[in-house]
């Protein structure tokens, strides 16, 4: 089992240009997640998917928007990069229900 | 509103010291406490904590969960330089299947 996987791992946009980060996980699980981290902020929650066909917001959704596409995969696009998204991204898998998460590799993204 | 305040933020020990790390939350529907660490790349998760008082042990790390007083407490003994890392604590709930990070303890280990 591959868990949960991540591409591309590292990314250089301009500001302005568009792009989507792709997550996949093989363990049948319900829920899936999109994290930013940045020094000092911790992991911030970006968007969530409950199951598929569902998705919600979490503490930071502004300038993504997500698309759960079966079970197995979870995106994150951003439209219009800036600045100000240059982070480390982590998409999460987990079975629900305040249960642990397993983590991807992480996505590193500049926008210069 | 939900919070999750971890202390001490950062914490520098030599070898042999042992720790002790601590996380305060308030949530509403709480359902786990879940403890991760996390060094140069993704968290990786060390314990899932749902009942109070009852330790949680993996090797030279231990966790108990205080409901009551709502918090938990981390404990690494004999520490060695690989225990190196961010330590982030993470409480969920019933209510939707969000987990809600506090900003994590860096502990760094002197050899």
């Amino acid at each position: 089992n591959a868990g949960v996987t991540q591409t591309p791992k590292f990314q250089v946009l301009k500001t302005g240009q568009s792009m989507t980060l792709q997550c996949a996980q093989d363990m049948n699980h319900n829920s899936m997640y999109w994290y930013r981290q940045d020094p000092g902020m911790g992991l911030r929650l970006i968007y969530y998917s409950a199951s598929e066909g569902t998705t919600d917001k979490g503490e930071v959704p502004n300038g993504y928007n997500v698309s759960r596409l079966n079970k197995r995969e979870f995106s994150l696009r951003l439209e219009s990069a800036a600045p100000s998204q240059t982070s480390v991204y982590f998409c999460a898998s987990s079975v629900g229900s305040g249960r642990y998460e397993f983590f991807g590799p992480g996505t590193r993204l500049t926008v210069l | 509103e939900d919070k999750v305040v971890q202390s001490p933020l950062s914490l520098v020990v030599h070898e042999g010291d042992t720790v002790t790390l601590n996380c305060s939350y308030e949530v509403t529907n709480f359902r786990s406490l879940l403890w991760y660490k996390q060094e140069k790349k993704a968290p990786t998760f060390l314990f899932m904590l749902t009942s109070s008082g009852i330790e949680k042990k993996s090797g030279r790390l231990s966790s108990i969960l205080d409901k009551k007083e709502l918090f938990s407490i981390l404990n690494i003994t004999a520490t060695q330089t690989g225990d190196s890392a961010v330590y982030l604590c993470a409480p969920g709930t019933n209510r939707d299947d969000k987990i809600i990070f506090g900003k994590g303890t860096r502990l760094h280990i002197l050899p």
